[in-house]
């Protein structure tokens, strides 16, 4: 079955950028959405952004002037890039398969497990 | 508005019904998708679309919609079912996809 695992640093420091990776096992990037998600300690689930295998993308508003999603298809893998991060910024980042083909009906079927990040000085 | 408003706590008892709401004008035209998430794990989808449940989701779990409210209802709630439960769409204003406030559900 498809899988996702999300990589990166535990900790960012105040200011700096934030890089995550999901690697996808057990089937193709290609034909599928793929997004990111955010939880805060405590509390609710964020979308962040969306990428299709062939780079269409799109960003929640709140964090698009500084938020990056790429793909790539040979590795079957998509990352994230969250520059001049803060406090606010700590939480769970999961990776997540979406489907947004199907009319008016827009979900997240497969989830990674989700990676904490700190940001902390 | 653009947002997708929950009731922040339900409870119910052991094998008795519930039925958890999502409310907002985006869901007169997109429907709702629902997840569990349980303690230290990642969310897992459990309704999507008019009424569908991914392989391997108990069928005691259905979705519903009327007007600008989805509902996820769970027919005959057992103890594993105690969990957040969050729905998400897409917002019919800006086209961007979001997520509930969560449903924090207790069986007793």
């Amino acid at each position: 079955q498809v899988l996702l695992q999300e990589s990166g640093p535990g900790v960012v420091t105040p200011s700096e950028t934030l890089s995550l990776t999901c690697s996808v096992s057990g089937g193709s990037i290609r034909g599928h959405y793929w997004s990111w998600i955010r939880q805060p300690p405590g509390k609710g689930l964020e979308w962040i952004a969306y990428i299709s295998h062939s780079g269409s993308t799109d960003y929640s508003p709140s964090l698009k002037s500084r938020v990056s999603i790429s793909v790539d298809t040979s590795k079957n893998q998509f990352s994230l890039t969250l520059h001049s991060v803060t406090a606010a910024d700590t939480a769970v980042y999961y990776c997540a398969r979406t489907d947004v083909d199907t009319p008016f009906v827009d979900y997240f079927d497969i989830w990674g497990q989700g990676t904490l990040v700190a940001v902390s000085s | 508005s653009s947002e997708l408003t929950q009731d922040p706590a339900v409870s119910v008892a052991l094998g008795q019904t519930i039925r958890i709401t999502c409310q907002g004008d985006s869901l007169r035209t997109y429907f709702a998708n629902w997840y569990q998430q349980k303690p230290g794990q990642a969310p897992l989808l459990v309704v999507f679309g008019k009424n569908n449940r991914p392989s391997g989701i108990p069928d005691r779990f259905s979705g519903s919609r009327s007007g600008n409210i989805a509902s996820l209802t769970i027919t005959g709630a057992q103890a594993e079912d105690e969990a957040d439960y969050y729905c998400n769409s897409r917002d019919s204003r800006t086209d961007h996809l979001l997520f509930g406030t969560g449903t924090k559900v207790t069986v007793l």
